[in-house]
């Protein structure tokens, strides 16, 4: 059965660094969105992407957050320098048709 | 604001139990109500509901949406120890052209043997 996939699993950077955050959507998918999960809080919405655009972005979705596609398959999201607070559970999502999303297993971002 | 309130926010029951978890929301735009189970790390998807009063089914586990109600119930019948998770509602909403998803805190259920 197809799969979101993301990667690395975890990742542990320095407060002022850049991450990006990859994620392989399920194929013939179109819509695509990034969560995240705050250790011990609800799952946030951040931003969704369809047709090489930016459809909706969250107040969590400051000028330090990015995402492409950079080619067919990859959708990445970037942190462009990351702060403490940054550190959670980020989740990719993908969608055929914008109704029913599904979720990769996620990227553990840790910022010392 | 756009919320999802999800209760009990943690039970315990025995294998064979049946359970209901119950899920309220006040989402604009509201288009569609989703479940899933949250193991140790991704959500899965287990149901969306966009009709009010029709029920969706899958094996042992069952939801409705009642929109005049602004709610939804999910059941598990006959739990079994595989069903311990986090169960997670969220509203989908027409923001944008796609939509996204508002999450409640999700109910954390634990079926002991």
């Amino acid at each position: 059965e197809p799969e979101v996939t993301q990667t690395p699993s975890h990742q542990v950077t320095q407060m002022g660094q850049e991450v990006i955050l990859r994620c392989v959507p399920i194929s013939n998918h179109l819509y695509f969105y990034w969560y995240r999960q705050i250790l011990g809080q609800k799952v946030e919405f951040l931003v969704s992407f369809y047709n090489n655009e930016i459809s909706e972005k969250s107040e969590i979705f400051d000028d330090q957050f990015s995402v492409e596609r950079p080619d067919g398959s990859n959708f990445t999201l970037k942190i462009r320098s990351t702060k403490l607070e940054d550190s959670a559970m980020y989740f990719c999502a993908s969608s055929p048709d914008s109704g029913e999303q599904y979720f990769g297993p996620g990227t553990r971002l840790t910022v010392t | 604001e756009d919320k999802v309130v999800q209760s009990p926010l943690s039970l315990v029951v025995h294998e064979g139990d049946t359970v209901t978890l119950n899920c309220s929301y006040e989402v604009t735009n509201f288009r569609s109500l989703l479940w899933y189970k949250q193991e140790k790390k991704a959500p899965t998807f287990l149901f969306m509901l966009t009709s009010s009063g029709i029920e969706k089914k899958s094996g042992r586990l069952s939801s409705i949406l009642d929109k005049k109600e602004l709610s939804s119930i999910l059941n598990i019948t006959a739990t079994q120890t595989g069903d311990s998770a986090i169960y997670l509602c969220a509203g989908l909403n027409y923001g944008g052209s796609q939509g996204n998803l508002i999450f409640g805190k999700g109910t954390k259920l634990s079926v002991k043997p």
